[in-house]
């Protein structure tokens, strides 16, 4: 059972525009949820989180957005940039120090 | 600061012969994780520590892997025997306060 969907694997977009990355959950004891940078032959690196008790966070060019109700978040890189061409997880949890709960990834390409 | 080191980062075996793998999570974070990430998947918890306590091994196979983590600082997982199934990358992750968790590099396992 597949608690964290990312149902599209990959992505294109030209620099210069805004990538939007879309991730769907379905257990509703989430209460926060991370998206990390993966690049070939490295980990996971972290990105830009959110708690379920906001609807929005910015950092930079990242904002992650929540909708609850939908059970869905997304990220958005504005403006793209080529060297954010990686793959990108979406990842959930339920309290402090539990485990992370991956996405599939979507693997995000920036073209010049 | 350093990050988590992880080795060796790559590793090519045989199957039914053993395997070790070795994490030093970042200085200070108590709490450490060790991932399996399968190709085209999301990495996926094996076990979790708090210190040198292991608090959820509930995905660990304990009938080929264990892991330790002697004076709660660095860390290490055993295959044995391993199998054809376990050709993997296997991530090892570290947190502050149980919340963003900081990946390393990663050990890439094949076993022929």
């Amino acid at each position: 059972d597949q608690q964290v969907k990312q149902n599209s694997p990959s992505l294109s977009v030209q620099e210069g525009r805004i990538s939007i990355l879309n991730c769907d959950y379905t257990n509703s004891m989430f209460d926060y949820f991370l998206w990390y940078k993966k690049y070939p032959a490295e980990g996971p690196t972290f990105l830009i989180s959110i708690s379920s008790i906001k609807d929005k966070n910015e950092d930079g060019r990242f904002t992650v957005f929540l909708n609850k109700s939908a059970k869905h978040l997304s990220l958005h890189i504005v403006p793209s940039q080529p060297g954010d061409s990686a793959v990108y997880f979406c990842a959930a949890m339920t309290g402090t120090a539990s485990k992370l709960t991956f996405g599939t990834g979507t693997r995000l390409q920036v073209t010049l | 600061e350093a990050g988590v080191v992880q080795s060796p980062r790559y590793k090519i075996i045989e199957k039914k012969q053993p395997v070790a793998f070795w994490c030093n999570p970042i200085s200070g974070h108590n709490t450490l994780y060790w991932y399996r990430q399968n190709l085209g998947q999301g990495p996926e918890l094996l076990i979790r520590y708090e210190n040198e306590e292991a608090v959820d091994d509930s995905q660990l196979p304990k009938d080929r892997f264990s892991a330790e983590r002697l004076k709660g600082v660095d860390s290490t997982l055993k295959i044995q025997p391993a199998e054809l199934g376990d050709s993997a990358v296997y991530l090892c992750a570290s947190s502050p306060r149980g919340d963003i968790q900081y990946f390393g590099a990663g050990t890439r396992l094949s076993v022929l």
